[in-house]
């Protein structure tokens, strides 16, 4: 059974559309985040959210959307893709905020090409 | 955003050797930990160090927080193709509320 589990793994599409990508967890979490990961396997804050609410927006541009429903769902929306898009996007989450050595869990990652 | 700097950035090496992989900083960290990510997915984590001078066993992993809490090294013992991997560092950002990571140190180990 799956704890964080995001759709699609893989995701190929042109310049300029739009792409969504969802993410769920099971393990009752309130924080849950949205990482990107370069072609260098740099992996970099984007957005951490608790308790549906935003706490950190990290300088991502706003064709960047991330959406919370409920504390169980945490989808990334992006607007107008470009080629620097192209990363892997991992959703994770964690049962407080990440700092003080709380665990975090990541899905699995989804792997978006944009050509 | 405080930087974590790992060292070596890759490293091959053959079964049965041993390695270590650093981890240092000009930040001070309340804590520290150790992910490993294998290809095609996502980051899993190893440890957490809160100490300065801990040291904590896992198998044939040992992890250390050096004693000003700024570093931390990873030795591995008689290494494994399975422990073949991203080792990545992470510690709390400024604001607490998630993880900054290292650039990680990609191991390959050959049998």
């Amino acid at each position: 059974d799956t704890a964080v589990s995001q759709t699609p793994k893989y995701l190929v599409t042109q310049m300029g559309n739009d792409k969504s990508i969802k993410c769920e967890q099971n393990l009752g979490h309130d924080t849950m985040y949205w990482y990107k990961q370069d072609s260098k396997k740099f992996l970099k804050i984007m957005f951490s959210y608790n308790n549906k609410e935003l706490i950190i927006n990290e300088t991502v541009p706003n064709r960047f959307s991330p959406k919370s429903p409920d504390k169980a769902h945490l989808n990334l929306h992006i607007n107008s893709l470009e080629l620097g898009d192209s990363a892997v996007y991992f959703c994770a989450s964690s049962q407080v905020s990440g700092g003080g050595g709380n665990t975090i869990y990541f899905g699995e990652g989804s792997w978006l090409t944009v050509v | 955003t405080q930087l974590l700097e790992q060292s070596p950035q890759f490293l091959s090496i053959q079964e049965g050797e041993n390695l270590t992989v650093y981890c240092n900083s000009s930040s001070v960290f309340s804590s520290l930990q150790w992910y490993r990510q294998e290809p095609g997915e996502g980051p899993v984590l190893l440890v957490t160090v809160v100490t300065g001078g801990e040291v904590k066993k896992l198998k044939r992993l040992t992890f250390q927080f050096g004693d000003a809490r700024k570093d931390s090294s990873l030795h591995i013992t008689a290494a494994q193709p399975g422990d073949t991997g991203l080792y990545l560092c992470a510690a709390p950002s400024n604001s607490g509320y998630a993880l900054n990571f290292g650039k990680g140190t990609s191991l390959l180990v050959t049998p």
